[in-house]
């Protein structure tokens, strides 16, 4: 079964520095990985998603992520935080076994604190 | 985009009631439909896949005669708490498998039920 670890609780940075937040899977082969923001009482917003091909991944609102095979890992960034990013941030992974990227698993989400 | 909605997005209840709450596709018909459950500042956790015209598919631990789930047509979805109880409080959100690609999620804006 896979798992999503996401070892960052709360994260606070100021407006206009860099960000990023961890993500780290455990799979038997290559999943599917999203990225997820919710905000307070909303639901999930899709930032991005790796399915497969270019290993750098571009989403909306400025973020990016990273799929690394060899460290299990797919870390989120953005070069400069905008104070409306605050917000809680969820990687997910869905096995490919399944044949498509319904079953999702999620981490347990990095809140994101930006101070202006 | 793909857009899912879910109403309501609040409701108080008292105990013993039971409560529905509808998800909806409004752009597009979705045949597989999740239900996620969210205490507060935790992650997401599967609580059942409801498919169209069929019965709903429940993760373990989940109890099936306390969150009826119907799944009726190929845009709405329902899931009722039966004789809530204030440990049924909780952030319930919907998700609907798209029907391109992988089939990836959208997810609703959540609905959060208080049972008093």
């Amino acid at each position: 079964a896979q798992s999503v670890t996401q070892p960052d609780i709360h994260i606070t940075v100021s407006e206009g520095a860099s960000l990023e937040l961890r993500c780290n899977y455990s799979y038997g082969a290559t999943p599917y990985l999203f990225w997820y923001v919710q905000s307070p009482g909303q639901g999930l917003q899709l930032l991005l998603k790796y399915f497969s091909g270019d290993t750098l991944v571009q989403g909306i609102k400025g973020f990016e992520a990273e799929f690394k095979r060899s460290q299990s890992s797919f870390n989120l960034r953005k070069p400069s935080v905008h104070w409306s990013d605050a917000a809680e941030y969820f990687c997910a992974v869905g096995a490919r076994n399944t044949g498509t990227a319904s079953k999702l698993t999620f981490g347990t989400g990095t809140r994101l604190q930006v101070t202006l | 985009g793909a857009v899912v909605s879910q109403h309501p997005s609040w409701v108080i209840c008292k105990s013993g009631t039971s409560v529905k709450i509808e998800c909806r596709s409004l752009d597009f018909q979705a045949t597989t439909m999740f239900w996620y459950r969210q205490f507060p500042k935790q992650s997401l956790m599967l609580m059942a896949t409801s498919n169209e015209g069929s019965k709903a598919t429940y993760e373990q631990g989940v109890e099936k005669d306390k969150f009826l789930i119907n799944h009726a047509s190929l845009t709405l979805s329902t899931l009722t708490v039966t004789s809530a109880h204030p440990e049924d409080s909780s952030f319930y959100i919907c998700s609907a498998r798209g029907t391109g690609g992988i089939g990836e999620l959208f997810f609703g804006e959540g609905s959060r039920l208080t049972v008093l």
